[in-house]
């Protein structure tokens, strides 16, 4: 059974820093690339990025440059690196198997001052 | 970027009837396309992947079909857990995009 558990989230001021952990159980990331997808309160699902076995990376236009997926596959672990975090990063966010076949439970972050 | 418009963004139904839900793409991405369920304050849960192919312990109510520009869902019966919200995500050229979502509400 495939299992993924986020944490790292919280409560940031603009401006902040965040990493988001991913802990992968039931398949190995060295396997399966892996996503990060968001909900902001009150809307939709937005995907932000994806990393591939091989190690290439795919971000969405709203976070390029300001987020870093990466993958441990010592720990079999799934990292989202938040940078430069403004108050549209609120949301909560998932991790999830490859295009979306499973999902956590989501971690919250909040950019508020 | 592909922008995936979904419809409608919201409708209003009876138990056991049949609905569907659409996704256009403003380009081809082939078959790849999920249709997602999600109700309120879970996990997203894939019901269709490759456009037409029933995710694993979905019941079969729900069905996929078309690809290139645009594909459906179809719930053929509704039934009172259905009533949530659906998205489309097509993940055939990136940045991946979601649909709007359709919320399904209770006539």
């Amino acid at each position: 059974e495939v299992q993924l558990v986020e944490s790292g989230g919280g409560l940031i001021q603009p401006g902040g820093s965040l990493r988001l952990s991913c802990a992968v159980s039931g398949i190995s990331v060295s396997t399966y690339h892996m996503s990060w997808v968001r909900q902001a309160p009150g809307k939709g699902l937005e995907w932000v990025s994806v990393i591939y076995s091989g190690g290439s990376t795919y971000y969405a236009d709203s976070v390029k440059g300001r987020f870093t997926i990466s993958s441990d596959t010592v720990t079999n672990t799934l990292y989202l690196e938040l940078n430069s975090l403004r108050v549209e990063d609120t949301a909560v966010y998932y991790c999830a198997r490859g295009a979306a076949g499973d999902w956590g439970q989501g971690t919250l972050v909040t950019v508020s001052s | 970027d592909i922008q995936m418009t979904q419809s409608p963004p919201s409708l209003s139904a009876s138990v056991g009837d049949r609905v569907t839900i659409t996704c256009r793409a403003s380009q081809g991405i082939r078959n790849a396309l999920g249709w997602f369920q999600h109700k309120p304050g879970t996990a997203p849960n894939r019901l269709i992947y490759n456009a037409s192919s029933l995710q694993s312990g979905v019941p079969s109510r729900f069905s996929g079909s078309g690809s290139g520009t645009e594909v459906t869902l179809t719930i053929s019966s509704l039934q009172p857990e259905d009533f949530v919200t659906y998205y489309c995500l097509q993940h055939n050229s990136y940045p991946w995009t979601f649909g709007q979502g359709t919320k399904v509400e209770i006539k």
